[in-house]
Formats: C-alpha cells, sequence, structure tokens
C-alpha cells in the first residue's frame, strides 16, 4: 500500500535560516504529492502540491520537487520566519480521492 | 465561504458516554472526510463519503464508531461507547471533485477540528 515517510522533528531553527524538510513515499503508479502545513490550533491547510514527476510545487516561499526516481518530494525553504513555525506534512493520493499523510515534522522557528 | 465548520470545538466527556461531532462542508462540495489526529498514531483517515454515500469505511477503528451524512451539508461522527484512548482531535474535511480511478486531485479543505478527550 502508499506510505509516506518524513523526518521526524522538532526542527529548531533561527529566523532566516534555510529549511529542509525529508519526505519519501512508497507507492504504486504515478501519486500525486503534497505538502500540508497546520498552525497551532488549526486544521491542515494546502501548502504544495505537484501532480507528476519533475513538477515542482511553491507556495509562500516554499517549494518541493516530486523526484520519482529517488521517490522524494523534500520542502525546501531559502529564509524562514517565525511565523512558518508550524507542523508539516507530506502526503500523498493515489487513485483514490484519499490522502495518506506522514506523521508530521515540527517546525520552530526563533528570533 | 465559511469554510468548513465543526462542532462544537472542544469537547469533554466521561467513559461510556456517547459523543456526537458534527461537520459542514462547504458548500458544493461532493466529498467530506473524516480524520483523527493523535500523538501516537498521527493522521487518520476514518471514513469518507461521495455524494452523502460512504465509500470507504476501513479505517474506523471498531463498531463504537459510526458516522452519517444524511444530506450534503451535514455529516456527524459518533462514539458509542466513549473510552479514554478515543480522546483525539478530529478533523473533518471537504473537496470539490477528485472521482476515484480518475488520477485527478481537489485540495481538501480542512475544519478547525474537534478536540475530543474522554476522562
Amino acid at each position: 500500500g502508499n506510505s509516506v515517510t518524513q523526518m521526524e522533528g522538532p526542527v529548531t531553527l533561527s529566523e532566516e535560516a534555510f529549511l529542509t524538510i525529508n519526505c519519501t513515499y512508497t507507492a504504486t503508479g504515478y501519486p500525486s504529492l503534497f505538502w500540508y502545513v497546520q498552525y497551532p490550533g488549526e486544521g491542515l491547510q494546502l501548502l504544495l502540491k505537484a501532480t507528476k514527476a519533475d513538477d515542482k510545487g511553491s507556495n509562500k516561499g516554499f517549494e518541493a520537487t516530486y523526484r520519482k526516481e529517488t521517490t522524494s518530494f523534500h520542502l525546501e525553504k531559502g529564509s524562514v520566519q517565525v511565523s512558518d513555525s508550524a507542523v508539516y506534512f507530506c502526503a500523498l493520493t493515489g487513485t483514490a480521492s484519499k490522502l495518506t499523510f506522514g506523521t508530521g515534522t515540527r517546525l520552530q522557528v526563533t528570533l | 465561504d465559511a469554510g468548513v465548520i465543526q462542532s462544537p470545538r472542544h469537547e469533554v466527556t466521561e467513559m461510556g458516554q456517547e459523543v456526537t461531532l458534527r461537520c459542514k462542508p462547504i458548500s458544493g462540495h461532493d466529498y467530506l472526510f473524516w480524520y483523527r489526529q493523535t500523538m501516537m498514531r498521527g493522521l487518520e483517515l476514518l471514513i469518507y463519503f461521495n455524494n452523502n454515500v460512504p465509500i470507504d469505511d476501513s479505517g474506523m477503528p471498531e463498531d463504537r464508531f459510526s458516522a452519517k451524512m444524511p444530506n450534503a451539508s451535514f455529516s456527524t461522527l459518533k462514539i458509542q461507547p466513549s473510552e479514554p484512548r478515543d480522546s483525539a482531535v478530529y478533523f473533518c474535511a471537504s473537496s470539490l471533485g477528485g472521482g476515484i480511478g480518475t488520477g485527478s486531485y481537489n485540495e481538501q479543505f480542512f475544519g478547525p477540528g474537534t478536540r475530543l478527550t474522554v476522562l
């Protein structure tokens, strides 16, 4: 079945540091890949997505590239802000509409 | 649009009591999903509906859990009887389209969640 593995947190960075959160997946066929973000006390929000190999999803300074050869979809941001502190979830969907989520990575950005 | 609406936002109950969680999806959305989030197990899909019909309930933990969607604008998740291990945050999400087998996907919009504590 489908599965998503992402790096464990928490990840603690200083403001303006470079961020990478690793995500790898196992799936049959050609899944679509997503990053969701959950701010404290809120539900999940779609951050970015990529639907085919070599696609790059981007939003709010975050980027992730769909790498089929390494089955990865790592999240990056060049300069994080305190407001980026949240939990980030990597997810995929296959032929059905349901999402398979990773366990989430908590990011804490300090001044 | 107000987004996905869930009620109550917080629920504290005692073991053995019945708990009903409610969800109003975004108007016009034809898919509705119920998720459970815990520290131990992360985010789990419990059940989802398409056009008010349950499609996949394989994530429902046991017979104590049941979900209904009597119409396009309302769904409930019921736990009877509740147990302390049911304590979690329960999310409802909705989306438009993304039919099974099409390979297409439409963004799921999540509600703010219901934090359930069973004592």
